[in-house]
């Protein structure tokens, strides 16, 4: 079973609004990513989890806060988004990520976000 | 110089034909690479994953590593339509991290 799971499949909100994402996956994986990807762009790496500590951040801004409660669970907490945050958010999860050469990674379907 | 390039296509190729898809990458300490197809609104699925220099082959799909020249290759053998989709190349680097190309986007026609 390679399957990473995530919700909600959309989601609207408003720039004032606080709301999370979820990712979930029961491979026994212990590294986690998120992923944003725009229209017609690849993915562009946001956080990596490796055992549940956060071991890269691309200089994301604050308004994303990402959370990793145990192996198997991922979330994104976003607050005071601006409208050029709408695109696709990708989960991602890999056996360890800790560098070895072959660390698949498999995506979840993404949840579209769309910012007002 | 961007980290993971390939041609963006449109590459279009008949239905039976070989699909030739290329990507070559900057940093000479990357270790892994990758393949992902991503059809319109979906997320990327993985395809093949090669290590090694030279050939790894799965049913139509072949991947093709060459260290030295910085480049790797997906060829698509018996091309259906159904293979219509953009195929992101993915390189590794020894900290985990993962780049993206901007994706080659394949039509195979009827």
């Amino acid at each position: 079973d390679t399957e990473v799971t995530q919700t909600p499949k959309h989601l609207v909100m408003g720039m004032t609004n606080k709301k999370s994402l979820k990712c979930e996956q029961h491979m026994g994986h212990r590294a986690m990513y998120w992923y944003k990807q725009k229209a017609k762009k690849p993915p562009e790496l946001m956080f990596v989890y490796s055992y549940e500590k956060l071991s890269i951040n691309e200089s994301v801004p604050s308004r994303f806060s990402p959370e990793c409660p145990n192996s198997s669970l991922l979330n994104l907490h976003l607050h005071a988004l601006q409208p050029e945050d709408s695109a696709l958010y990708l989960c991602a999860s890999s056996q360890d990520g800790q560098g070895a050469s072959v660390d698949t990674q498999y995506f979840g379907p993404g949840t579209r976000l769309t910012v007002l | 110089q961007k980290e993971v390039e390939q041609n963006s296509g449109p590459l279009s190729v008949p239905e039976g034909a070989i699909a030739s898809l290329n990507c070559t990458y900057s940093d000479r300490g990357s270790q892994s690479f990758f393949w992902y197809r991503q059809y319109s609104g979906k997320s990327p699925e993985l395809i093949m994953f090669i290590y090694s220099n030279g050939d790894k082959e799965d049913g139509r799909f072949t991947a093709q590593l060459n260290k030295a020249s910085q480049y790797v290759s997906l060829l698509i053998r018996d091309s259906q339509p159904s293979d219509s989709a953009t195929y992101l190349c993915a390189v590794k680097r020894d900290n985990n991290d993962m780049r993206f190309g901007a994706g080659t986007r394949l039509t195979v026609k009827p």
